[in-house]
């Protein structure tokens, strides 16, 4: 039983269109991220949710809107995608905000942009 | 702009040997995390540490959490082929993980 679950595990997509990438927890915990891995293998945070409410958004596009219509749940929709968006998105949870949780990961969705 | 720098960055070693992962900040975190990666799969959790000067034991692999909290170390004794993959220490600061930027570990049977 898969404790983060993320979906598609690969998109490739034309420049220009808008896309999702879905994330489900069955852990309970309270709050959820997205981190983009870029080529040499650098996660950056993205966003942060705690009980469904954004406390983390780091300086990113607003083409980027993530939702999340309960805690278990966190998705990502891109607008008018671009070459530089290529890159492996992450989906994690942790029991709180509180840092000193672990993160539980999904297995990432690749994404390519041509 | 917190960074969190490892080093080195790849090591390649023969199975047997020792080896240690540096993770260095000029910040300060209120806890510290090891993560390994393996390809085409998200980070696992290895160890928290929360404490200055704390040393956690996980089997072959020993963690340390510097006294300022500002830099930690992974050792591992005695590798093994299944010890290969991307090491990631990451920072706890304001609600988020700063994850630092990666060691390549490979180990050769």
């Amino acid at each position: 039983d898969t404790a983060v679950s993320q979906t598609p595990k690969y998109l490739v997509t034309q420049m220009g269109n808008d896309k999702s990438i879905k994330c489900e927890q069955n852990l309970g915990h309270d709050t959820m991220y997205w981190y983009k891995q870029d080529s040499k293998k650098f996660l950056k945070i993205m966003f942060s949710y705690n009980n469904k409410e954004l406390i983390i958004n780091e300086t990113v596009p607003n083409r980027f809107s993530p939702k999340s219509p309960d805690k278990a749940h966190l998705n990502l929709h891109i607008n008018s995608l671009e070459l530089g968006d290529s890159a492996v998105y992450f989906c994690a949870s942790s029991q709180s905000a509180q840092t000193h949780y672990g993160y539980t990961f999904g297995s990432g969705t690749r994404l390519t942009v041509v | 702009t917190q960074l969190l720098e490892q080093s080195p960055q790849f090591l390649s070693i023969q199975e047997g040997e020792n080896l240690t992962v540096y993770c260095n900040s000029s910040s300060v975190f209120s806890s510290l995390q090891w993560y390994r990666q393996e390809p085409g799969e998200g980070p696992v959790l290895l160890v928290t540490v929360v404490t200055g000067g704390e040393v956690k034991k996980l089997k072959r692999l020993t963690f340390q959490f510097g006294d300022a909290r500002k830099d930690s170390s992974l050792h591992i004794t005695a590798a093994q082929p299944g010890d290969t993959g991307l090491y990631l220490c990451a920072g706890g600061s304001s609600y988020k993980l700063i994850f630092g930027s990666g060691t390549r570990l490979l180990v050769r049977p």
